[in-house]
Protein backbone atom coordinates (compact mmCIF):
# COMPACT_ATOMS: atom_id res chain seq x y z
CA UNK A 1 0.00 0.00 0.00
CA UNK A 2 1.48 3.74 -0.73
CA UNK A 3 2.35 5.87 1.88
CA UNK A 4 1.00 9.43 2.96
CA UNK A 5 3.63 11.93 5.23
CA UNK A 6 1.29 14.51 6.96
CA UNK A 7 2.02 17.21 9.45
CA UNK A 8 2.00 15.97 13.09
CA UNK A 9 -0.06 18.61 13.66
CA UNK A 10 -1.72 22.46 13.32
CA UNK A 11 -2.96 25.74 14.33
CA UNK A 12 -5.30 28.15 12.77
CA UNK A 13 -7.19 30.92 14.09
CA UNK A 14 -11.27 30.58 13.76
CA UNK A 15 -13.13 31.89 10.76
CA UNK A 16 -9.44 31.69 9.01
CA UNK A 17 -8.63 29.23 6.01
CA UNK A 18 -6.66 26.08 6.64
CA UNK A 19 -4.48 24.28 4.66
CA UNK A 20 -3.66 20.23 5.06
CA UNK A 21 -0.90 18.84 3.16
CA UNK A 22 -0.20 15.58 2.25
CA UNK A 23 2.65 13.91 0.39
CA UNK A 24 2.39 10.55 -0.99
CA UNK A 25 4.71 10.35 -3.97
CA UNK A 26 4.68 6.66 -4.11
CA UNK A 27 0.86 6.73 -5.23
CA UNK A 28 -0.45 4.53 -8.09
CA UNK A 29 -2.57 5.23 -11.27
CA UNK A 30 -5.64 3.48 -9.95
CA UNK A 31 -5.21 5.19 -6.12
CA UNK A 32 -8.29 7.39 -5.03
CA UNK A 33 -7.46 10.17 -2.52
CA UNK A 34 -9.21 10.12 0.84
CA UNK A 35 -9.65 12.37 3.60
CA UNK A 36 -11.52 11.31 7.27
CA UNK A 37 -11.17 13.47 10.60
CA UNK A 38 -12.11 12.21 14.11
CA UNK A 39 -13.10 14.66 16.30
CA UNK A 40 -12.81 13.89 19.45
CA UNK A 41 -14.85 10.52 21.40
CA UNK A 42 -16.05 10.05 17.92
CA UNK A 43 -15.80 7.97 14.91
CA UNK A 44 -13.65 8.47 11.68
CA UNK A 45 -15.99 10.81 9.82
CA UNK A 46 -15.81 10.74 5.55
CA UNK A 47 -14.55 14.17 4.30
CA UNK A 48 -13.63 14.06 0.71
CA UNK A 49 -12.10 12.25 -2.24
CA UNK A 50 -10.83 12.65 -5.62
CA UNK A 51 -8.91 10.80 -7.95
CA UNK A 52 -7.23 13.45 -10.37
CA UNK A 53 -9.24 16.52 -10.70
CA UNK A 54 -9.86 19.21 -7.56
CA UNK A 55 -13.29 18.63 -6.03
CA UNK A 56 -15.20 20.40 -3.74
CA UNK A 57 -18.30 19.38 -1.01
CA UNK A 58 -19.90 21.34 1.20
CA UNK A 59 -17.41 20.63 4.52
CA UNK A 60 -14.17 21.02 2.31
CA UNK A 61 -12.45 21.22 -1.01
CA UNK A 62 -9.27 18.76 -2.12
CA UNK A 63 -6.41 19.98 -4.14
CA UNK A 64 -4.83 17.52 -5.98
CA UNK A 65 -1.31 18.07 -7.80
CA UNK A 66 -1.11 17.67 -11.54
CA UNK A 67 1.93 14.77 -10.80
CA UNK A 68 -0.74 13.07 -8.20
CA UNK A 69 2.38 13.06 -5.31
CA UNK A 70 0.56 15.46 -3.01
CA UNK A 71 -2.67 16.92 -2.31
CA UNK A 72 -4.06 19.33 0.05
CA UNK A 73 -7.71 19.41 1.82
CA UNK A 74 -8.68 22.67 2.13
CA UNK A 75 -11.44 24.21 4.85
CA UNK A 76 -12.39 27.49 3.67
CA UNK A 77 -13.76 28.91 7.56
CA UNK A 78 -11.99 26.56 9.91
CA UNK A 79 -14.70 26.95 13.06
CA UNK A 80 -14.15 25.32 16.64
CA UNK A 81 -16.01 22.45 15.45
CA UNK A 82 -13.43 21.28 12.85
CA UNK A 83 -10.56 21.04 16.06
CA UNK A 84 -9.89 17.06 14.88
CA UNK A 85 -7.05 14.59 13.44
CA UNK A 86 -7.39 14.75 9.50
CA UNK A 87 -5.74 11.27 8.30
CA UNK A 88 -4.87 11.18 4.17
CA UNK A 89 -4.94 7.79 2.61
CA UNK A 90 -4.93 6.28 -0.48
CA UNK A 91 -7.18 3.54 -1.76
CA UNK A 92 -6.52 1.16 -3.93
CA UNK A 93 -8.52 -1.17 -5.92
CA UNK A 94 -7.67 -3.51 -3.50
CA UNK A 95 -10.98 -5.89 -2.56
CA UNK A 96 -10.27 -5.21 0.95
CA UNK A 97 -11.92 -2.02 1.31
CA UNK A 98 -9.40 -1.22 4.05
CA UNK A 99 -8.78 2.40 4.94
CA UNK A 100 -4.88 2.74 5.96
CA UNK A 101 -4.77 5.19 8.75
CA UNK A 102 -1.65 7.07 9.66
CA UNK A 103 -0.92 9.32 12.48
CA UNK A 104 -2.96 12.09 10.96
CA UNK A 105 -2.83 16.04 11.19
CA UNK A 106 -3.95 16.93 14.53
CA UNK A 107 -5.60 20.45 13.62
CA UNK A 108 -6.45 22.96 16.70
CA UNK A 109 -8.11 26.27 15.89
CA UNK A 110 -7.80 29.00 18.31
CA UNK A 111 -10.87 31.34 19.21
CA UNK B 1 -30.97 9.40 9.45
CA UNK B 2 -28.18 7.01 7.52
CA UNK B 3 -26.12 5.96 10.66
CA UNK B 4 -23.94 2.74 11.72
CA UNK B 5 -24.82 1.99 15.46
CA UNK B 6 -22.81 0.05 17.79
CA UNK B 7 -23.83 -0.84 21.43
CA UNK B 8 -22.52 -1.06 23.98
CA UNK B 9 -20.74 1.75 23.91
CA UNK B 10 -18.71 1.05 26.63
CA UNK B 11 -17.98 -2.21 28.46
CA UNK B 12 -16.20 -3.38 31.33
CA UNK B 13 -15.74 -6.78 31.77
CA UNK B 14 -13.49 -9.62 32.45
CA UNK B 15 -10.95 -11.89 31.08
CA UNK B 16 -12.77 -14.92 29.67
CA UNK B 17 -16.22 -13.70 29.68
CA UNK B 18 -17.64 -13.92 26.26
CA UNK B 19 -19.06 -10.76 24.98
CA UNK B 20 -20.42 -9.38 21.40
CA UNK B 21 -20.29 -5.95 20.31
CA UNK B 22 -23.19 -5.12 17.70
CA UNK B 23 -23.02 -3.13 14.54
CA UNK B 24 -26.26 -2.48 12.92
CA UNK B 25 -26.17 0.19 9.34
CA UNK B 26 -29.67 1.49 7.92
CA UNK B 27 -27.94 2.57 4.59
CA UNK B 28 -28.60 -1.25 2.87
CA UNK B 29 -24.64 -1.18 2.55
CA UNK B 30 -23.21 -4.67 0.88
CA UNK B 31 -19.73 -3.89 2.84
CA UNK B 32 -18.64 -3.66 6.75
CA UNK B 33 -15.70 -3.99 8.47
CA UNK B 34 -14.20 -3.55 12.34
CA UNK B 35 -11.58 -2.12 13.46
CA UNK B 36 -9.48 -1.18 16.79
CA UNK B 37 -7.91 1.83 17.60
CA UNK B 38 -4.90 1.47 19.95
CA UNK B 39 -2.64 4.86 21.08
CA UNK B 40 0.62 4.74 18.33
CA UNK B 41 -0.82 2.21 16.70
CA UNK B 42 -3.70 4.11 14.78
CA UNK B 43 -6.93 2.67 13.76
CA UNK B 44 -6.42 -1.37 12.28
CA UNK B 45 -8.90 -3.81 10.28
CA UNK B 46 -9.49 -6.88 12.36
CA UNK B 47 -12.74 -7.98 9.76
CA UNK B 48 -14.40 -7.52 7.05
CA UNK B 49 -17.43 -8.44 4.65
CA UNK B 50 -18.20 -7.86 1.48
CA UNK B 51 -21.86 -8.85 1.45
CA UNK B 52 -23.42 -11.55 3.70
CA UNK B 53 -22.30 -14.65 4.79
CA UNK B 54 -18.52 -13.52 2.54
CA UNK B 55 -16.53 -12.61 5.80
CA UNK B 56 -12.42 -12.42 5.59
CA UNK B 57 -9.78 -11.64 8.04
CA UNK B 58 -7.99 -8.05 8.33
CA UNK B 59 -4.74 -7.55 9.89
CA UNK B 60 -5.10 -8.35 13.80
CA UNK B 61 -8.28 -11.26 13.56
CA UNK B 62 -6.90 -13.19 16.38
CA UNK B 63 -9.20 -13.47 19.31
CA UNK B 64 -12.35 -12.48 17.52
CA UNK B 65 -14.93 -14.17 15.40
CA UNK B 66 -17.59 -12.75 13.46
CA UNK B 67 -20.89 -13.20 11.62
CA UNK B 68 -22.69 -11.90 8.60
CA UNK B 69 -26.29 -13.35 8.63
CA UNK B 70 -28.10 -10.07 7.64
CA UNK B 71 -27.00 -7.42 5.51
CA UNK B 72 -27.47 -4.84 8.11
CA UNK B 73 -25.71 -6.60 10.81
CA UNK B 74 -21.97 -7.39 11.41
CA UNK B 75 -21.38 -8.17 15.20
CA UNK B 76 -18.29 -8.90 16.79
CA UNK B 77 -17.23 -11.54 19.13
CA UNK B 78 -15.01 -11.60 21.67
CA UNK B 79 -15.00 -15.55 22.37
CA UNK B 80 -12.49 -15.42 25.48
CA UNK B 81 -11.74 -11.72 25.73
CA UNK B 82 -7.80 -11.35 27.11
CA UNK B 83 -6.41 -8.07 28.58
CA UNK B 84 -4.77 -7.11 25.05
CA UNK B 85 -8.15 -6.37 23.52
CA UNK B 86 -8.70 -3.76 25.69
CA UNK B 87 -9.33 -1.02 22.83
CA UNK B 88 -11.32 1.54 21.31
CA UNK B 89 -13.60 -0.43 18.42
CA UNK B 90 -14.88 0.89 15.16
CA UNK B 91 -17.57 -0.84 13.26
CA UNK B 92 -17.69 0.92 9.30
CA UNK B 93 -20.06 0.54 6.37
CA UNK B 94 -19.59 1.48 2.53
CA UNK B 95 -21.91 0.38 -0.33
CA UNK B 96 -19.50 -2.19 -1.71
CA UNK B 97 -16.04 -1.23 -0.23
CA UNK B 98 -14.65 0.04 -3.86
CA UNK B 99 -11.72 2.53 -3.64
CA UNK B 100 -14.09 5.24 -4.86
CA UNK B 101 -16.87 4.92 -2.22
CA UNK B 102 -16.85 6.67 1.24
CA UNK B 103 -16.98 4.75 4.45
CA UNK B 104 -19.09 5.66 7.44
CA UNK B 105 -18.19 4.67 10.53
CA UNK B 106 -20.31 4.20 13.84
CA UNK B 107 -19.25 6.31 17.35
CA UNK B 108 -17.36 3.71 18.64
CA UNK B 109 -17.00 0.87 21.94
CA UNK B 110 -14.83 1.12 24.49
CA UNK B 111 -14.40 -2.36 25.72
CA UNK B 112 -11.89 -2.52 28.87
CA UNK B 113 -10.88 -5.89 29.93
CA UNK B 114 -9.91 -6.86 33.55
Amino acid sequence: DAKTTQPNSMESNEEEPVHLPCNHSTISGTDYIHWYRQLPSQGPEYVIHGLTSNVNNRMASLAIAEDRKSSTLILHRATLRDAAVYYCILRDASNTGKLIFGQGTTLQVKP
Amino acid sequence: EAQVTQNPRYLITVTGKKLTVTCSQNMNHEYMSWYRQDPGLGLRQIYYSMNVEVTDKGDVPEGYKVSRKEKRNFPLILESPSPNQTSLYFCASSPQGRSNQPQHFGDGTRLSIL
